[in-house]
């Protein structure tokens, strides 16, 4: 059975301090990990697919990264904007097809 | 391009009634699914489909039933309403199976 962890569940940052976030996982064959971000009332937004362990990817200050086992998001000198929650999914490479889904790690950068 | 829609935004049900809630995408995906989040739990998908006439079910179908008579438009129908459908649901669509899923907003759904 496909299985994803995030931690932590919260963290709060100052703005500018630095952090990373985790997500581990187990999965038969992985196809993508997936990360998105959710603000409070919205649907889950696309953030970053990886598909293959040392696979890096950036988009502004998020930098996501994977091994065998887990991914890291790593936020850079954050905003208060950053503030909202992060999920991480797996998708196998067979079957359904269907993402399994990680609790998320709900992020606030305080001003 | 609208995206990924849904409809209602909010709805209360009472125990038994049932309902259906809408999901349409303009992106011509052919992988369309719904999922529900609940708290301190990650999405869980309920049914998907492959294309307009293919369904199947997740991991949490029970209580759901769906169709898919076109691509554009994958229904969620709620036969009987429980207190433990009360979640917030979310309908996504890919162009397939292995493409980045693409999120609506979400219908938040209340059984009393």
């Amino acid at each position: 059975e496909d299985q994803v962890t995030q931690s932590p569940e919260a963290l709060r940052l100052q703005e500018g301090e630095s952090s990373s976030l985790n997500c581990s996982y187990t999965v038969s064959g992985l196809r993508g990990l997936f990360w998105y971000r959710q603000d409070p009332g919205k649907g889950p937004e696309f953030l970053f697919t990886l598909y293959s362990a040392g696979e890096e990817k950036e988009k502004e200050r998020l930098k996501a990264t994977l091994t065998k086992k887990e991914s890291f998001l790593h936020i850079t000198a954050p905003k208060p904007e950053d503030s909202a929650t992060y999920l991480c999914a797996v998708q196998a490479g067979t079957g359904r097809r269907a993402l399994t889904f990680g609790s998320g790690t709900r992020l606030q950068v305080q001003p | 391009n609208a995206g990924v829609t849904q409809t209602p935004k909010f709805q209360v049900l009472k125990t038994g009634q049932s309902m259906t809630l809408q999901c349409a995408q303009d992106m011509n995906h052919e992988y369309m699914s719904w999922y529900r989040q609940d708290p301190g739990m990650g999405l869980r998908l309920i049914h998907y489909s492959v294309g307009a006439g293919i369904t199947d079910q997740g991991e949490v179908p029970n209580g759901y039933n769906v169709s898919r008579s076109t691509t554009e438009d994958f229904p969620l129908r709620l036969l009987s309403a429980a207190p433990s459908q009360t979640s917030v649901y979310f309908c996504a669509s890919s162009y397939d199976t292995t493409d980045t899923q693409y999120f609506g907003p979400g219908t938040r759904l209340t059984v009393l």
